[in-house]
């Protein structure tokens, strides 16, 4: 059974950065056929891919554009975790972000607990 | 980027109702459509992918249908445990994205 455990902070003040780690047990993150996601999820925005990492034959990133200047997610293939760190935070940041397992480059077929992050002075 | 556009934005139904929820795509995507499940407080769960394949364990009644632009998520006898918000996502163009949500709400 996969399963997606995620750990990190949730509350943040303006320009700090967010960092969020995403513990995969019963897959392996260099697997040929998944993608590790980050997904938000905000009233305003809705449910919004943020980006992804992935393994074929060497390591893969990317990003959605609206954060593609801030964002950057780390593959740890010795504790078997991804992590998502944002740059520079603004309340617009504020959201419950989740990692999820993508099933090649289509859908995600597991999703970590997620975390509520806030970001407030 | 794609954008999906489900309706209605709500639905108040009874347990033994059908119901069905529809998303339209601004451009054709085949039939690279997931459907998901999302409870309060918990994260989205997949139901339905590639249009109209049941993921392991979700039940019968849950079915998905359309091609093209058009699709639809049809539960057939409303349970008490469907009572939830359902959200579609376009898998054929990255980046991937998903409907507003359709709240599904006891009547």
């Amino acid at each position: 059974q996969v399963q997606l455990q995620q750990s990190g902070p949730g509350l943040l003040k303006p320009s700090q950065t967010l960092s969020l780690t995403c513990a995969i047990s019963g897959d392996t993150i260099s697997t040929n056929s998944a993608a590790w996601n980050w997904i938000r999820q905000s009233p305003s925005r809705g449910l919004e891919w943020l980006g992804r990492t992935y393994y074929r034959s060497r390591w893969y990133h990317d990003y959605a554009v609206s954060v593609k200047s801030r964002m950057t997610i780390n593959p740890d293939t010795s504790k078997n975790q991804v992590s998502l760190q944002l740059n520079s935070v603004t309340p617009e940041d504020t959201a419950v972000y989740y990692c999820a397992r993508g099933v090649g480059s289509s859908w995600y077929d597991y999703w970590g607990q997620g975390t509520l992050v806030t970001v407030s002075s | 980027d794609i954008q999906m556009t489900q309706s209605p934005s709500s639905v108040s139904a009874s347990v033994g109702d059908r119901v069905t929820i529809t998303c339209r795509a601004n451009q054709g995507i085949t039939s690279w459509v997931a459907w998901y499940q999302q409870k309060p407080g918990k994260a989205p769960k997949l139901l339905i992918y590639g249009t109209s394949n049941l993921q392991d364990g979700v039940p019968s009644r849950f079915s998905g249908s359309g091609f093209g632009t058009d699709f639809a998520l049809t539960i057939s006898s409303l349970q008490p445990e469907d009572f939830a918000t359902y959200y579609c996502q376009q898998a054929n163009t990255f980046p991937l994205t998903f409907g507003g949500g359709t709240k599904v709400e006891i009547k």
